[in-house]
C-alpha cells in the first residue's frame, strides 16, 4: 500500500465549477498535511497546509481533514483556467514529507 | 519570501561524466532535501540533510552523493552519470521550527547523453 494515495485523473471541470481533490494515508502517526501545485516544467509550490481536524478555507481553496478516516481533502472553489495544473498532497509526521503522485486537473473555459 | 535557487534550469551531461547539482536558500533552514521527479513515479527523495555536514540516505540513493559544507548550500552530486538519471532534480528546504513545510527551487532538468 501506497503511504498517500490520491484519486486518480485528470480531473475536467468547467469554469466556475467547484474541483475536489481526495487524498489519503496509511501513517496514523501524521501530523501535518500540505497540498502542492505544480504547473507543467515548474516546480511544486505550496498552496495550502492544515494541521487540524476539520476546515481551512484560503481564498478560493479549502483544505477538509480528518485523521480519524486518514484523508485529506482540496476544494478550489469558482474554478478558473489558471488553476489547471497538478496538485499533490503530502503528509508528514515529522520533517520528511511524503506524497502523493498528483491529480492533474484541467478547467474548462 | 523564501528563496531556493538552483545553479542550472537545464543540464546535457555525457554518460560518465561527474555532475554537480547546487542548491542554495536564503532563509536560514535547517533542513534540505533532493528529489527526482519522473513522469509516473512522481517525487522521489534522494537525499536529505537536517544540518551542516550531516546527510541521510532517502529512498533512492544509488549512485548520488551529497554535500553540506554551509548551512545555505546543499549539493548533489553524481559520480558517474548514466542515462537513467536523466530527470528533473528538485531540491528543497524546511526550518526546522516549522511544521514540515517544504519550499522548492525552480528544479534542474537533466539530460544525460
Amino acid at each position: 500500500q501506497k503511504e498517500v494515495e490520491q484519486n486518480s485523473g485528470p480531473l475536467s471541470v468547467p469554469e466556475g465549477a467547484i474541483a475536489s481533490l481526495n487524498c489519503t494515508y496509511s501513517d496514523r502517526g501524521s501530523q501535518s498535511f500540505f497540498w502542492y501545485r505544480q504547473y507543467s516544467g515548474k516546480s511544486p509550490e505550496l498552496i495550502m497546509f492544515i494541521y487540524s481536524n476539520g476546515d481551512k478555507e484560503d481564498g478560493r481553496f479549502t483544505a477538509q481533514l480528518n485523521k480519524a478516516s486518514q484523508y485529506v481533502s482540496l476544494l478550489i472553489r469558482d474554478s478558473q483556467p489558471s488553476d489547471s495544473a497538478t496538485y499533490l498532497c503530502a503528509v508528514t509526521p515529522g520533517y520528511k514529507l511524503s506524497f502523493g503522485a498528483g491529480t492533474t486537473v484541467t478547467v474548462r473555459a | 519570501d523564501v528563496k531556493v535557487t538552483q545553479s542550472s534550469r537545464y543540464l546535457v551531461k555525457r554518460t560518465g561524466e561527474k555532475v554537480f547539482l547546487e542548491c542554495v536558500q536564503d532563509m536560514d533552514h535547517e533542513n534540505m532535501f533532493w528529489y527526482r521527479q519522473d513522469p509516473g513515479l512522481g517525487l522521489r527523495l534522494i537525499y536529505f540533510s537536517y544540518d551542516v555536514k550531516m546527510k541521510e540516505k532517502g529512498d533512492i540513493p544509488e549512485g548520488y552523493s551529497v554535500s553540506r559544507e554551509k548551512k545555505e548550500r546543499f549539493s548533489l552530486i553524481l559520480e558517474s552519470a548514466s542515462t537513467n538519471q536523466t530527470s528533473m532534480y528538485l531540491c528543497a528546504s524546511s526550518p526546522d521550527r516549522g511544521q514540515g513545510e517544504q519550499y522548492f527551487g525552480p528544479g534542474t532538468r537533466l539530460t544525460v547523453t
